[in-house]
């Protein structure tokens, strides 16, 4: 069983459209991450939710929307996609945020290009 | 800026050698952990060292850990092919979950 699972795992769409991916995570854990890693592989956190609220969003556009119906899902709503948005966005999990030592699980990724 | 980052970016050696991976940060950590990346995978977490901790095993993977000059380093020993791939370290921040990555070390293992 997949413990972190997002959908789809690429995504092509072409400027302006607006997108979603979906992500669910079957660890029971509290909290849920996306991070965005561009092409140089730089990785950096966009939002962190815990038992569905919002506790980080890390200065991103306002086109970037995260929804989390409940602590299992977090999925991620794009308005007026732009080139610059083309990226691999993690999914990922821990068991609680407000615990330093915990790690981290990921999602395999969901390549979006945008054309 | 917040960012670590490692030494070397990139690392070619044989099977069967030893690869090592530096990774410095700017802040106080409470811990450090090691992320492997596959090609077109996710990140898999590897070992979590606390400030506390000099050292930690897990397997052929040996990490160090040295807060006074903000660096750690992870020593994979007997390399394998199956080993190719990138390696993060990664600090959390505060609260909320947070890690901070490294920009990585793509290792490459030659059969």
């Amino acid at each position: 069983d997949t413990a972190v699972s997002q959908t789809p795992k690429y995504l092509v769409t072409q400027m302006g459209n607006d997108k979603s991916i979906k992500c669910e995570q079957n660890l029971g854990h509290d909290t849920m991450y996306w991070y965005k890693q561009d092409s140089k592989k730089f990785l950096k956190i966009m939002f962190s939710y815990n038992n569905k609220e919002l506790i980080i969003n890390e200065t991103v556009p306002n086109r970037f929307s995260p929804k989390s119906p409940d602590k299992a899902h977090l999925n991620l709503h794009i308005n007026s996609l732009e080139l610059g948005d083309s990226a691999v966005y993690f999914c990922a999990s821990s068991q609680d945020s407000g615990t330093l030592n915990t790690e981290a699980f990921f999602g395999q990724g969901t390549r979006l290009t945008v054309v | 800026s917040q960012q670590g980052e490692e030494d070397p970016q990139a690392l070619s050696i044989q099977e069967g050698e030893n690869a090592t991976m530096n990774c410095s940060y700017k802040t106080s950590i409470n811990n450090l952990q090691w992320y492997r990346q596959n090609s077109g995978r996710g990140l898999v977490h590897l070992i979590l060292i606390r400030s506390n901790e000099r050292e930690k095993h897990s397997g052929r993977l040996r990490v160090t850990l040295d807060t006074s000059k903000k660096s750690s380093s992870l020593l994979i020993t007997a390399s394998r092919a199956a080993d190719t791939a990138s390696y993060f370290c990664a600090t959390p921040y505060n609260q909320g979950g947070k890690l901070i990555f490294g920009q990585g070390t793509e290792l490459s293992v030659k059969p």
